[in-house]
């Protein structure tokens, strides 16, 4: 139980377009789910709690029209990089919290992440 | 601020042999403690968690954890490496009062040698 899935797994994209990337918990509900970025050997940078019915919550230095998070459903989530440019190339992971197995704990359930490359 | 540090890049360790990644951490109240395992171009699985009670922890794929509040550490270990456990792993840790994040180490890279 608890899985994550994302979707695309890869992504290659010319630089000024737009990439959607989705976050689905297949076997729970998630009222909060979290996008992260990865840098080559690096730890998660947290850049956004997406929050169901809501707005999300942005990290400082996070900017939030470049980085579009809606979180439509309780199993949903999608982050669309807006007019990429080849800076914003990295691996992207969204991660859920099952409320119900994680409540109060935070134990976070990942997906297996987006490599998104902008040319 | 609560932090997270894994002072070890890279661990080696022979096949068969006990492996310990090392992991201490800093929190201004009482901690929630994490670790995770993510293979090449993957995302993070979750392998242990620490919330409250025992301060040996036993988790996923036979690894243990052991959390010592004394030293403000929580070690992964693991009695008998396989290479298939060659791997990144994190730490992480969540402040149980006012900090709400979840902060994760920047991951020790595991090398089990056959």
């Amino acid at each position: 139980g608890a899985v994550v899935s994302q979707h695309p797994s890869w992504v290659i994209c010319k630089s000024g377009t737009s990439v959607k990337i989705e976050c689905r918990s297949l076997d729970f509900q998630a009222t909060t789910m979290f996008w992260y970025r990865q840098f080559p050997k690096q730890s998660l940078m947290l850049m956004a709690t997406s929050n169901e019915g809501s707005k999300a919550t942005y990290e400082q230095g996070v900017e939030k029209d470049k980085f579009l998070i809606n979180h439509a459903s309780l199993t949903l989530s999608t982050l669309t990089v807006t007019s990429a440019h080849p800076e914003d190339s990295s691996f992207y992971i969204c991660s859920a919290r099952d409320e119900a197995r994680g409540r109060y704990t935070d134990t976070q359930y990942f997906g297996p992440g987006t490599r998104l490359t902008v040319l | 601020a609560q932090s997270v540090a894994q002072p070890e890049d890279q661990v080696n360790v022979a096949e068969g042999n006990p492996l310990t990644v090392k992991c201490t951490y800093s929190v201004s109240g009482n901690p929630y403690l994490f670790w995770y395992v993510q293979y090449p171009n993957r995302g993070l699985q979750f392998l242990l968690k620490y919330i409250t009670g025992d301060n040996l922890v036993k988790g996923s794929y036979g690894f243990e954890a052991e959390f010592n509040k004394s030293q403000t550490s929580f070690h992964l270990k693991k009695p008998s490496a396989l290479v298939s456990d060659s791997a990144l792993y994190f730490c992480a840790v969540r402040d149980t009062g006012g900090y709400q994040k979840v902060t994760f180490g920047i991951g020790t890279k595991l090398q089990v040698i056959p």
